[in-house]
């Protein structure tokens, strides 16, 4: 069973359409993650949930938003997708310590 | 959050030890370093944390010095497939509900030739 699971793995779609990655750990974990790593593979953290509560939120366009149904899921809702939206998004979730187990990402190409 | 710097790239053999270092000079008290390792296509992968002195597991080897200030992650016998991009991370922020914020660097590219 994989741990942190996103979908899907890859993404191709049109400038100024909205679409949605969705994830899920089985881990049990409280708290999840969404970061961003983009073409010079600089990996950047959007968003932190715990217990489906937002606790980080960094500068992210508005176009960008998470929802936790429940604490063992953390989608990315994104808006009026733009060409520099194009990078690899990844999953995460933790419990209790600095240790953070990833998800596999997903490529998003915005053509 | 202190800030780390580390090697971009290296390259070596397989079979041979692999140490990689990192500079921390403004680590706090508090904080903790972890060591992250990314394969292409994957996520990140913990490989293992430490706070001072050597720390080991299956996998790797942490040497912390007595001023903290660098880290040494140490990988023994590496193999074609320990080649990957390696993240020093450290800091660790004082959970109002158990979030950590994470920075990653650069990371260092590690390359194993056969």
């Amino acid at each position: 069973d994989t741990a942190v699971s996103q979908t899907p793995k890859y993404l191709v779609t049109q400038m100024g359409n909205d679409k949605s990655i969705k994830c899920e750990q089985n881990l049990g974990h409280d708290t999840m993650y969404w970061y961003k790593q983009d073409s010079k593979k600089f990996l950047k953290i959007m968003f932190s949930y715990n217990n489906k509560e937002l606790i980080i939120n960094e500068t992210v366009p508005n176009r960008f938003s998470p929802k936790s149904p429940d604490k063992a899921h953390l989608n990315l809702h994104i808006n009026s997708l733009e060409l520099g939206d194009s990078a690899v998004y990844f999953c995460a979730s933790s419990q209790d310590a600095p240790i953070q187990y990833f998800g596999a990402g997903t490529r998003l190409s915005v053509l | 959050l202190a800030k780390t710097t580390q090697p971009i790239s290296m390259d070596s053999y397989e079979g041979q030890e692999v140490n990689i270092t990192c500079s921390h000079n403004n680590i706090a008290t508090n904080d903790y370093i972890t060591w992250y390792q990314q394969f292409p296509s994957q996520g990140p992968r913990f490989i293992i944390q430490g706070y001072k002195t050597k720390v080991t597991n299956e996998v790797a080897s942490l040497f912390i010095p007595a001023d903290r200030k660098s880290s040494t992650l140490s990988l023994p016998r590496v193999s074609l497939s320990d080649t990957a991009v390696y993240y020093c991370l450290v800091g660790l922020i004082p959970p109002p509900r158990f979030v950590y914020k994470i920075i990653f660097g650069k990371g260092t590219r590690l390359h194993i030739l056969p």
